[in-house]
């Protein structure tokens, strides 16, 4: 599976909109790209994920570029319980989930 | 929405003992399931595939006869740490994907921490 790129880490103030950005060059036609997050000592939490159209949840929203080589997962109006460990994953359907380092998002009251 | 069952959340046992970790898919089937560890501040490191009913298939580096897995039914997969030694405490993870409902993605269980004196 192709890997990804993301910051390490990123701040975000309460109740405002938090982007985290991922790359993925080398995607390939079958990769979806997946999101989840790791709250410390929980196993990880499934958020979004997507093939190609932009996806939209309860939780989150992704958008994915026309090329397919990088994402934005956008929380809309962050809270102090949205800070999380965050990774994004390209897998193909049904396969198995190779974690990244992942990137750390801090939320300021 | 799909729940994973991890059993136990937390387990301390002597050097040289066996530990047997639990995981369990409550309200579907899961021919697949998946085993990671986790070392402090450290990202999720999988470890195998346990598929039901056969064979689980490890990752490179990862000691087969060490870290048994049996995957005897539909809803359970265990992970048996077999004469383990301090340097196996870490944070193991449990997933299954529940493939009758497809926008769901993977499910993990809560995890097990294992200290091993």
């Amino acid at each position: 599976d192709a890997k990804t790129t993301q910051p390490n880490s990123m701040e975000s103030n309460e109740e405002e909109p938090v982007h985290l950005p991922c790359n993925h060059s080398t995607i390939s036609g079958t990769d979806y790209i997946h999101w989840y997050r790791q709250l410390p000592s929980q196993g990880p939490e499934y958020v979004i994920h997507g093939l190609t159209s932009n996806v939209n949840n309860r939780m989150a929203s992704l958008a994915i570029a026309e090329d397919r080589k990088s994402s934005t997962l956008i929380l809309h109006r962050a809270t102090l319980r949205d800070a999380a460990v965050y990774y994004c994953i390209l897998a193909k359907y049904g396969n198995k989930l190779v974690f990244g380092a992942g990137t750390i998002l801090r939320v300021k009251s | 929405g799909a729940v994973v069952s991890q059993h136990p959340s937390w387990v301390i046992c002597k050097s040289g003992t066996s530990v047997k970790i639990e995981c369990r898919s409550l309200d579907f089937q899961a021919t697949t399931m998946f085993w990671y560890r986790q070392f402090p501040k450290q990202s999720l490191m999988l470890m195998a595939t346990s598929n039901e009913g056969s064979k689980a298939t490890y990752e490179q580096g990862v000691e087969k006869d060490k870290f048994l897995i049996n995957h005897a039914s539909l809803t359970l997969s265990t992970l048996t740490v077999t004469s383990a030694h301090p340097e196996d405490s870490s944070f193991y993870i449990c997933s299954a994907r529940d493939m009758g409902r497809g926008n769901y993605g993977y499910t993990f269980g809560s995890g097990t921490r294992l200290t091993v004196v």
